[in-house]
Parts: structure tokens; sequence; C-alpha cells
């Protein structure tokens, strides 16, 4: 079955730490993988697509990591700010056009 | 700069109302879509278009119809709205295509059904 697993499910840490999000995906074939940032009440907006030859990207204070054996990415947030409290989302595209399948997503709350 | 704008932000139907949800985007993209974001679920695809004039079902698509007479607007129509219906919709377009290009997102519209 074609699944993407996110955890934690919510983490709550202190500004100025570093956090790792965790991203499972059982999606076969595998072609990419993204990463989307979304604020409360707000629609996701894109932080990294990485496809099957990347191991890591980076975006700002945002790091990707990929292994597509072990079918396992990361996201590692670095410095972490007040805006970074948000969900974060993992998704892979499967097969046929349009069918994109989500992560339940992160929920990082970054406390002062 | 609009990117997608979807229409409007908040909605209260009754049960058995009809609606249409409105979204337009700027950028020139073929690809359009539209979601639902339930609590504790990741999104869902309810319809999809590659072009004007062409649209396909996605994962949950009964209760919704869309149509794509242009390249900018995707309008999503719920016929006879149910509680079940209640969500937060999500409108998103791609240059390239939803499983190649980045999607881009609206902002989204919570609707109620009572």
């Amino acid at each position: 079955k074609n699944q993407v697993e996110q955890s934690p499910q919510s983490l709550i840490i202190l500004e100025g730490k570093n956090c790792t999000l965790q991203c499972n995906y059982t999606v076969s074939p595998f072609s990419n993988l993204r990463w989307y940032k979304q604020d409360t009440g707000r629609g996701p907006v894109s932080l990294t697509i990485m496809t099957f030859s990347e191991n890591t990207k980076s975006n700002g204070r945002y790091t990707a990591t990929l292994d597509a054996d072990t079918k396992q990415s990361s996201l590692h947030i670095t410095a972490s700010q007040l805006s970074d409290s948000a969900s974060y989302i993992c998704v892979v595209p499967r097969g046929s056009q349009g069918n994109l399948i989500f992560g339940k997503g992160t929920k990082l709350s970054v406390k002062p | 700069n609009a990117g997608v704008t979807q229409t409007p932000k908040f909605q209260v139907l009754k049960t058995g109302q009809s609606m249409t949800l409105q979204c337009a985007q700027d950028m020139n993209h073929e690809y359009m879509s539209w979601y639902r974001q339930d609590p504790g679920m990741g999104l869902r695809l309810i319809h999809y278009s590659v072009g004007a004039g062409i649209t396909d079902q996605g994962e949950v698509p009964n209760g919704y119809n869309v149509s794509r007479s242009t390249t900018e607007d995707f309008p999503l129509r719920l016929l006879s709205a149910a509680p079940s219906q209640t969500s937060v919709y999500f409108c998103a377009s791609s240059y390239l295509g939803a499983n190649t290009g980045e999607l881009f997102f609206g902002e989204g519209s919570r609707l109620t059904v009572l």
C-alpha cells in the first residue's frame, strides 16, 4: 500500500534550537519527494523537491535529506525561529498525473 | 503577483444547498487541482485538470463537480452540500503538472455545512 508516514506528530522546541522531522514512504515507483510548510490558516508552501538522485537539498535554514534505499527523508531546521511554527508536510507522487500522497504532517511549535 | 486566488475564504451552508468555490491563477499554469484537508488526515485530491476543457477525478470526487473553460479558472461546485463536506478546500496549480512540478496553493476556503 502506498503510504507516507511522518513523525513526530507534534514537536515543541525553544527558539534557537535545531530539530529534525522524519518522513517514511512506501510509494513505488518513486520519482520525487517534497516538503511543504503550512502556516496555520494558510495554504502549503513548497520548501524543497528532491529527486531520486539527490541526497541533500537546502533552502536557507531548512535542509532535507533523502535515502531512497531505506525510503526515508528528513527535514532539519537549524537555529529555529518563532516563524518556523507551522505544520510540515511530506508529499510523494504516485503513478498517474495528479496523484500525490500527502503525509499527515508534523506540527512544530517554536517557543521563546 | 497574485498567484492562486480562492474565494470565498469562509462559507456556511445548510444541508442540501449548493455553492461554487472559485479558484483563479495568473501564472498561466495548465495543471490545476482541488484538495480537501480534514483534521488528522493528509490532503486528498478531489478533481484535477491538465488544461482547458480537460478534467478528471481524484481520490474523493463524489459530491463535487468541476469544469475548466479557461486556463485561469477552475471552479469547484457542490451540488447538494452534506455535513461530510465540512472541510478546508485548497486549490493548487502547477506549470509542469503535480507529479513533476512545484504545486502552488491558494489560501484555502473553509466550508461548514450544518
